[in-house]
């Protein structure tokens, strides 16, 4: 069974300022790794994946993330962030290559950029 | 048109109400999937449709009840709901499943009083 725990519910940040989400997984099997952005009232979309190769994933708006098997973490990050980056964002895991199947998700991170 | 349109956007009804959900997707998608947001609670899966075809029915009370007529639409029909049904629900499709990246619609708001 997979499972996906992102430790911070809230974060809060000034704008131009880093922010760091934390998630860390458990899973027996390969994992692919996911995250999701939800902005008010809107679905989710997704930011970036790591589904082999390089542990260090590019994504869109300026955000990357990186794998850490060791650690069982896929923590996104991004250096400077803007008041349109308030939003809430998920980690998701999946034990199959494609996206399509069945992902478990993080409770999500709620951030709120101040200015 | 957008990938994954959802409606309505906001529905309120009592527990003794009939109503549906509606998603349909202009991506060309064979799967297409019904999850449940829900306050403080990771998304759940509810159910998944792939050419049709259901795969997916994660233990959801059968006062959900979907229906799929075709890749491009999605039914999620409502009866008998209680009040801790009240969530966002958001559809989402993707090439088929097993295939491809997530794409979600905006999601329906669900209040059931």
């Amino acid at each position: 069974a997979q499972s996906v725990t992102q430790l911070d519910s809230q974060v809060p940040v000034f704008e131009e300022a880093p922010v760091e989400l934390r998630c860390n997984y458990s899973s027996s099997v390969s994992v692919y790794l996911f995250w999701y952005v939800q902005y008010p009232n809107q679905g989710l979309q997704l930011l970036l994946k790591y589904l082999s190769g390089s542990t260090l994933v590019k994504g869109i708006n300026g955000f990357e993330a990186e794998f850490n098997k060791s650690q069982t973490s896929f923590h996104l990050r991004k250096p400077s962030v803007h008041i349109s980056d308030t939003a809430e964002y998920f980690c998701a895991v999946s034990d199959n290559k494609a996206a399509g199947n069945k992902l478990t998700f993080g409770g999500g991170t709620r951030v709120l950029v101040k200015p | 048109e957008t990938g994954v349109t959802q409606t309505p956007r906001h529905l309120v009804m009592g527990m003794t109400n009939k109503k549906s959900l509606k998603c349909e997707q202009h991506l060309g998608h064979n799967a297409m999937y019904w999850y449940k947001q829900s306050a403080k609670k990771p998304l759940e899966l509810m159910f998944v449709y792939n050419f049709k075809e259901q795969t997916e029915n994660n233990s959801v009370p059968s006062r959900f009840s979907p229906e799929c007529p075709n890749s491009s639409h999605l039914f999620l029909h409502l009866h008998t709901l209680q009040p801790e049904d009240s969530a966002l629900y958001l559809c989402a499709s993707s090439q088929a499943w097993g295939t491809g990246e997530l794409f979600f619609g905006e999601g329906s708001r669900l209040t059931v009083l």
